[in-house]
């Protein structure tokens, strides 16, 4: 039974680059969500979709964070130019539907931006 | 401002001891999940509560929602329990979760 996979799970990035995170979120699974997490600020949340519809996208991180989601069972996270500040774990996650329900969490990508 | 508060931020224990960790919640929260953060980095589910109180093992863990707080017990530390434990909890009719500051526990021989 395959959880949430991520890939990379390291990326080491120069500044200025363009990263892409991928994601793959457990089948059958409705929503989709990619967090940040950084020793001061913690896990914060990044984008939310619902049934492959971009719900929210994370208001600080909109100038240079893109995610998508092109169909049920993959998403990307790209960031775009990357600076030495987002050098950050890059966690993916999902649910089964929208409602209260678990949310299960990937392994993540650890980014390092130089 | 914060809607999770989490406590102690770091706790240390002798094998065989226990205690407890604490969420309080600034406004109302739906359910809560407690994770468990290992030395690889990967967030392990132990608890989703939408009310009540369940128990897994060693780990026990309460959700009052009118009183806007959780816990999550720890008996009998093992040094395997080390790691950083988050609480995160929803707001609202979909899963997205605001996450506590964690706890850093140490188990030690």
């Amino acid at each position: 039974d395959a959880g949430v996979t991520q890939t990379p799970r390291h990326e080491v990035a120069e500044k200025g680059q363009t990263i892409i995170l991928k994601c793959e979120p457990v089948s059958g699974h409705n929503d989709l969500f990619w967090y940040r997490q950084t020793k001061i600020q913690g896990l914060e949340l990044l984008s939310y979709f619902r049934s492959k519809s971009l719900m929210e996208d994370g208001g600080a991180f909109k100038d240079r964070f893109k995610a998508e989601m092109l169909n049920s069972s993959f998403s990307t996270l790209k960031i775009q130019p990357t600076e030495p500040k987002d050098s950050a774990v890059y966690l993916c996650a999902s649910s089964p539907r929208t409602g209260n329900t678990e949310v299960f969490f990937g392994k993540g990508t650890r980014l390092t931006v130089v | 401002g914060d809607q999770v508060e989490q406590s102690p931020s770091a706790l240390s224990l002798h094998e065989g001891t226990g205690s407890a960790l604490r969420c309080n919640f600034t406004t109302t929260m739906r359910a809560v999940q407690w994770f468990q953060q290992n030395s690889r980095g990967s967030l392990i589910n132990l608890f989703y509560l939408a009310s009540g109180t369940k128990e897994n093992g060693r780990l026990k863990s309460t959700f009052n929602s009118k009183e806007s707080y959780s816990t999550l017990h720890i008996r009998d530390a093992q040094l395997e329990d080390s790691g950083t434990y988050f609480c995160a909890a929803g707001t609202g009719g979909n899963n997205k979760l605001t996450f506590g500051q964690g706890t850093v526990l140490s188990v030690i021989p």
